[in-house]
């Protein structure tokens, strides 16, 4: 069974402060990693990881992915408020159905 | 503007009495699925559909059936619904299924209350 462990699970930091999220996996017939943001209502997509060692970045996150330890983790420097949100972690194997296993989320607040 | 619609945002209902929560997209995309989140859970995919008239259950398909009519929509039924359905339901929509690395775009989500 495809498993998906995020930690922590939830994080208080200061307006400023870097923080790292973590996911580690189990899949078979792994395909990609995907990270997504939560706020309110809908997961919005951040990134996709397919390649080792590549680092994605989009402003001031970026993410990076280890396949041969089979974890990835998602940084974000100089947090705002608006960061506050759940950051979801998700892998997709190959084959037919494109599922998304879902971690169970971190839940990052961000103080003023 | 590209996006998942799903109707209705909220619903409060008695057990028994069926439902069906719509979904659409305007993307042209193949691969369409629902998933539902929970508490301590996360979200778990119920049905999925890779395209027209060809559907497939997810890893919780227990009392819900699904339709896929047209490529653009993709309803969810509770017959029965039952309290332990209550939970957040996403639709959410790729272009194509697992050949593809495109990432899946979610729906607002709609929140089923079952009394």
């Amino acid at each position: 069974e495809d498993k998906v462990v995020q930690s922590p699970l939830s994080l208080v930091v200061h307006e400023g402060d870097t923080v790292t999220l973590n996911c580690s996996y189990e899949v078979t017939n792994f395909r990609s990693l995907l990270w997504y943001k939560q706020e309110k209502k809908a997961p919005t997509f951040l990134f996709m990881l397919t390649s080792s060692g590549i680092e994605k970045k989009s402003g001031r996150l970026s993410s990076i992915l280890d396949k041969k330890e089979l974890f990835s983790i998602l940084n974000i420097t100089a947090t705002q408020t608006g960061d506050s949100a759940i950051y979801l972690c998700a892998v997709l194997r190959t084959g037919a159905n494109s599922k998304l296993t879902f971690g169970k989320g971190i839940t990052l607040s961000v103080r003023p | 503007e590209a996006q998942v619609t799903q109707n209705p945002r909220y619903l409060i209902t008695v057990t028994g009495k069926k439902l069906t929560v719509t979904c659409s997209q305007n993307m042209n995309h193949e691969y369409m699925s629902w998933y539902r989140q929970d508490p301590g859970l996360g979200l778990r995919q119920i049905y999925y559909s890779m395209n027209v008239e060809v559907t497939d259950k997810g890893d919780v398909p227990e009392g819900y059936k699904v339709s896929r009519k047209e490529k653009r929509n993709f309803p969810l039924i509770l017959e029965s619904p039952s309290p332990n359905q209550t939970s957040l339901y996403f639709c959410a929509s790729s272009r194509t299924s697992g050949a593809s690395n495109q990432p899946q775009h979610f729906g607002d989500g709609t929140r089923l209350s079952i009394l």
